[in-house]
């Protein structure tokens, strides 16, 4: 199984501030023929289902902010906001889908400082 | 607009068989690289994939959880079924049912509709 690996566990930034979170992979999620990376992100809010942000590593799926964006390559991801907003405060989940079985990281916890 | 609702029991013993229903609307499970998911999240901890079945009737597991999982779906109606066979208090969680978005291969599963879960507990 492909394991995925989160960092950090939690991080508090301050309103309009960047918040940055990275996601690296046990193996290359990254299939040369279709020249994709094979990574969503979700964010999950307290009591709520998660909600997919990115897919693609970089795709930003219909209604996502733009101050959402994911980055990366090959074993090593992320996510960035780019100015956190109050509504942000979440748990955000990388997950690849590269193959079976499909495998998420331990989630990374978003708070305002 | 893709909605999906998880319903099924909330309290189940130990070695008893859990089936969870999970009904959809806004789009056909017999659309070409359409699939559904289970996916579950103990409490307060990480989520975790169980099953999936497409378009095509074929169908995928969790290895760890394979020989426990059955996923069927009933194409007269908009369900998608998962049976869980002899569970433990350690199935505690809530379970998830999410929209796979049209993809030719059957290996790649990310999700872009989730339902709002069901919370199953196991105790005796």
């Amino acid at each position: 199984d492909i394991v995925l690996t989160q960092s950090p566990d939690s991080l508090a930034v301050s309103l309009g501030e960047r918040a940055t979170i990275n996601c690296k992979s046990s193996q290359s999620v990254f299939y040369s023929p279709f020249n994709k990376d094979y990574v969503a992100w979700y964010q999950q809010k307290p009591g709520q289902p998660p909600k997919l942000l990115i897919y693609w590593a970089s795709t930003r799926e219909s209604g996502v902010p733009d101050r959402f964006s994911g980055s990366g390559s090959g074993t090593d991801f992320t996510l960035t906001i780019s100015s956190l907003q109050a509504e942000d405060v979440a748990v955000y989940y990388c997950q690849q889908y590269f193959s079976l079985p499909v495998t998420f990281g331990q989630g990374t916890k978003v708070e305002i400082k | 607009q893709i909605t999906l609702k998880e319903s099924g029991p909330t309290l189940v013993k130990p070695t008893q068989t859990l089936t969870l229903t999970c009904t959809f609307s806004g789009f056909s499970l017999t659309t070409n690289g359409v699939g559904v998911g289970w996916i579950r999240q103990p409490p307060g901890k990480a989520l975790e994939w169980l099953a999936v079945i497409y378009w095509n009737d074929d169908k995928r597991y969790s290895p760890s959880l394979k020989n426990r999982l059955t996923i069927t779906r009933d194409t007269s109606t908009t369900q998608v079924v998962l049976t869980m066979t002899n569970v433990d208090p350690i199935d505690t969680a809530t379970y998830y049912c999410a929209h796979r978005p049209p993809w030719q291969w059957l290996e790649n599963n990310w999700f872009d509709a989730w339902g709002q879960g069901a919370l199953v507990t196991v105790s005796s």
